[in-house]
């Protein structure tokens, strides 16, 4: 159990809709990354927080957005879903700036 | 950016023999590598990362190797055990560890 927990773990919606997937980081990590995981595909990195502000950016669609709120957790939001979207979402934290992610097990989220 | 290609996509060893998974860089600017390991139905782990001032670095056994003017870098394990069984990515990552770039993944089955 690497500490990090995601809800939902399975989520299943039609194309169009919204929706979040939210992370709790481990106790005491303030930064926190989300990855997106397609099938058969690497860690597409999509985004990170550090202490509730944004430090990077990556392959992340206008469509998704995210936050992290003062008690450290982040929650990913995903809008007008399209069938592109089912994947699986990993949200990693880490104390600091520091080397090791620790992930959490992924929320997969199928789009019909 | 960072583009991190990483192969095979699959492996398949006998019980004792040794596995080697080979990944390429790009941005010079990278220095340090990680090596996750993910088994069914979880998130990724660490398993031995290597910062660019070492060539080389073992861990009972697994090893990894780095070459930084050639720009990549391998992941060896040695006597194989059926529970290596996993897919294992090699990513890269700069000082400041905002991004991580991680290579699309090597499915090893170690058969018994």
């Amino acid at each position: 159990d690497s500490g990090v927990t995601q809800t939902p773990k399975h989520l299943i919606t039609a194309t169009g809709q919204r929706v979040t997937l939210r992370c709790s980081p481990r106790s005491g990590d303030l930064s926190v990354y989300w990855y997106q995981q397609s099938l058969d595909q690497g860690l597409q990195f999509l985004i990170q927080y550090y202490n509730g502000e944004e430090r990077a950016k990556g392959n992340i669609l206008e469509r998704f957005s995210a936050q992290q709120f003062p008690d450290l957790h982040s929650e990913l939001n995903l809008s007008s879903l399209e069938l592109g979207d089912s994947a699986l979402y990993f949200c990693a934290s880490t104390p600091g700036l520091t080397g090791e992610l620790f992930f959490g097990e992924g929320s997969r989220l199928t789009v019909l | 950016g960072e583009n991190v290609e990483q192969h095979p996509s699959t492996l398949s060893v006998q019980e004792g023999d040794s596995a080697v998974i080979k990944c390429t860089y790009s941005d010079s600017a990278s220095n340090y590598f990680p090596w996750y390991k993910q088994e069914l139905g979880k998130g990724p782990q660490l398993i031995i990362d290597i910062r660019s001032n070492v060539g080389e670095k073992k861990d009972q056994r697994i090893a990894v190797t780095l070459n930084k003017t050639a720009k990549h870098f391998s992941l060896h394990i040695t006597e194989t055990q059926p529970e290596d069984s996993a897919v294992y990515f090699c990513a890269a990552s700069g000082n400041n560890f905002n991004k991580f770039y991680f290579g699309s993944g090597t499915k090893l089955n170690v058969k018994p």
